[in-house]
């Protein structure tokens, strides 16, 4: 069974770098037709998708935060990461990450399954 | 981007009630919209995909409906298991946008 799990620092000062990896287990992260999602949750902008990746580095990007958002993936790992810039107190959120499931007619449609999520506090 | 407005934001129930949400898109997203169920300090999770299919292993009392811009989740008899906020989430463009959820409460 498919099992996702976030891991980084909880707390990270304002104008700094966000940094959050996500591990899989119980399946390949190359071979599945999915993509790998980024989601965010916090009670003044409920849930927001990031972005996403490809086994193959290929991205695409939640357009309000492509200029801050880099997400990267290493095979050899079965990992994806996320990072963040210049981040405020709006960025405080809940990360979760996702499996990103085609549908026949788009490349990513629904998330399936999360990791549990990790708290992201921006406070100096 | 498209917005997802669902309503209510609330709602307190029976045990045994039919339940049922609504969401709606602002321009067309023909069918493709989806539900997620989220437990207290839990993720979510998918149940309901393409506005009317059930995602394997999620209990038959759950159903979607739907199309274009009006969509609608229901719930047909109410468990004390399914208190929890509900999601809908659309995939027509690259803003995958959720709505506000839906938080239901056993009266």
């Amino acid at each position: 069974q498919l099992q996702l799990q976030e891991s980084g620092p909880g707390l990270v000062k304002p104008s700094e770098t966000l940094s959050l990896t996500c591990s899989v287990s119980g399946g390949s992260i190359s071979s599945s037709r999915s993509y790998w999602a980024w989601i965010r949750q916090s009670p003044g902008k409920g849930l927001e998708w990031i972005g996403s990746i490809y086994y193959s580095g290929s991205t695409f990007y939640k357009p309000s935060l492509k200029s801050r958002v880099t997400i990267s993936v290493d095979t050899s790992k079965s990992q994806f990461s996320l990072q963040l810039s210049s981040v405020t107190a709006a960025d405080t959120a809940v990360y979760y990450c996702a499996r990103h499931k085609p549908s026949v007619l788009r490349y990513f449609a629904w998330f399936d399954p999360w990791g549990q999520g990790a708290l992201v506090t921006v406070s100096s | 981007d498209i917005q997802m407005t669902q309503s209510p934001s609330s709602l307190s129930a029976s045990v045994g009630d039919r339940v049922t949400i609504t969401c709606q898109a602002s321009q067309d997203i023909s069918n493709y919209l989806n539900w997620y169920q989220q437990k207290p300090g839990k993720a979510p999770k998918l149940l309901i995909y393409d506005a009317s299919s059930l995602e394997t292993g999620v209990p038959s009392r759950f159903s979607g409906s739907g199309s274009g811009t009006d969509f609608f989740f229901t719930i047909s008899s109410l468990q004390p298991e399914d208190i929890a906020t509900y999601y809908c989430q659309q995939y027509e463009d690259l803003s995958l946008t959720f709505g506000g959820g839906t938080k239901v409460e056993i009266k």
